[in-house]
């Protein structure tokens, strides 16, 4: 069974840009998790979505959003791009709300 | 505010050796505390996890020792091998809210293991 995908694996955006990060979770899995880990540091949470509604919500400010489709795949947004925003943004899923939870490769994001 | 506090930074262990990684947490609403191994530009990966109400688990070369009146949590890996060599993290997460809360995360350590 394939692990939880995401793309792009790799990218590069300028300050006050806007990217979107995709994700597909493990089959059966209905909830998905975002996460922020700058380099030499924890994952930081930023959101959890349940059959398609925003379960949680960790500390990030208003430019981060998120989404999650009928096919439990999701997106995450982040609008006008800060250099601190540059981190490995990590997707995660998980059968229900709670329980193990199993992290994809990431996408690495570079603002410049 | 820290949640989960975790030590050593970094680590250097003998091969075949016992590898011993500590987190405090503060939070007495957590009850769920997995440990993750993470490879450079590699996700994640789930190694073991433990509810409070067990003091110790094993899972082959890895235990997670629990102790809830200190709230403290530490991992131990036995016969310490070179491909144990990564960056390793404890979690921490209030499961009983139904799992809306994401995982805190310690900061890490990084673990080396010398033939």
């Amino acid at each position: 069974d394939a692990g939880v995908t995401q793309s792009p694996t790799h990218l590069i955006k300028t300050r006050g840009q806007h990217v979107t990060l995709r994700c597909s979770p493990i089959s059966g899995h209905k909830s998905v998790s975002w996460y922020q880990q700058v380099l030499g540091q924890g994952p930081q949470f930023i959101f959890q979505y349940y059959e398609k509604e925003e379960r949680g919500r960790g500390n990030f400010p208003d430019r981060f959003s998120a989404r999650q489709f009928p096919n439990y795949s999701s997106e995450l947004n982040v609008n006008a791009l800060l250099l601190g925003d540059s981190a490995l943004y990590l997707c995660a899923s998980r059968k229900r709300g709670a329980g193990e939870l199993f992290f994809g490769e990431g996408s690495r994001l570079t603002v410049l | 505010q820290q949640q989960v506090k975790q030590s050593p930074q970094s680590l250097i262990v003998q091969k075949g050796g016992i590898s011993i990684i500590n987190c405090a947490y503060e939070n007495t609403a957590f009850d769920y505390f997995p440990w993750y191994q993470q490879f450079p530009g590699k996700g994640p990966a789930l190694l073991i996890a433990i509810r409070p109400d067990v003091s110790e688990k094993k899972e082959g070369r890895f235990t997670i020792s629990f102790n809830k009146s200190a709230k403290q949590f530490s991992l131990h890996i036995m016969d310490s091998q070179p491909g144990d060599s990564a960056t390793y993290f404890c979690a921490a997460r209030r499961d009983s809210g139904g799992g809306a809360d994401g995982l805190t995360f310690g900061k890490g350590t990084h673990l080396i293991i010398q033939p």
